[in-house]
């Protein structure tokens, strides 16, 4: 299983620029997720869902769009990119059934800039 | 709300000593707790969760965490250190009735050999 992979890994964007960070795993989660990591302020979550088709918001959702129309694909939009998006974005999945007992499965992470 | 908080933001310890990493939570409902370890430029990586039973829960590489209801925390403790051990620490709670998993800030373990 390659588990939770993402794509790109490093990502340089201006100010006002749109792009899809992809998020997939091979594990048949039904739970996946989407944090940024800012330092000092540990992970905060941006989106989540709990199966294909369902989404909802996470504590910092403003900025950014999801969709799941797979298992397998969760991936993060942002619609225009400002600098206070810069940070590293993280993507994990887990099982679902009695959710929040499961621990997340994260993949590498991708590091985003806007300038 | 639920929330975590890590009071440390740096541990530094010698190598072969007893190390411990502190949380504390607040949650309603029944707490889900678990650690993360974050190695450089990678992903967190599971390394033990508190969901129901034994107070001392044990986990990867040799760490355990003792869940103390009455001072709501999960501290991560390990009997003797590694400098392998060096890296990022997260706290994370979820509860029974919720969807969301919240973080703490994380503490930086650095194990002097």
């Amino acid at each position: 299983n390659a588990g939770v992979t993402q794509t790109p890994k490093f990502q340089v964007l201006k100010t006002g620029q749109s792009m899809t960070l992809q998020c997939a795993q091979d594990m048949n989660h039904e739970y996946m997720s989407w944090y940024r990591q800012d330092p000092g302020m540990g992970l905060r979550l941006i989106h989540y869902s709990v199966g294909a088709g369902i989404t909802d918001q996470g504590e910092v959702p403003n900025g950014y769009n999801v969709s799941r129309s797979t298992t397998e694909d969760f991936p993060l939009r942002l619609l225009s990119a400002a600098p206070s998006q810069t940070s590293v974005y993280f993507c994990a999945s887990s099982y679902t059934l009695d959710r929040a007992s499961y621990e997340q499965y994260f993949g590498p992470g991708t590091r985003l800039t806007v300038t | 709300a639920q929330s975590v908080a890590q009071p440390e933001d740096q541990v530094n310890v010698a190598e072969g000593n007893p190390l411990t990493v502190k949380c504390t939570y607040s949650v309603s409902g029944n707490p889900y707790l678990f650690w993360y370890v974050q190695y450089p430029n990678r992903g967190l990586q599971f390394l033990l969760k508190y969901i129901t039973g034994d107070n001392l829960v044990k986990g990867s590489y040799g760490f355990e965490a003792e869940f103390n209801k009455s001072q709501t925390s999960f501290h991560l403790k390990k009997p003797s250190a590694l400098v392998s051990d060096s890296a990022l620490y997260f706290c994370a709670v979820s509860s029974s009735t919720g969807n969301q998993f919240y973080f703490g800030t994380g503490t930086s373990l650095t194990v002097i050999p």
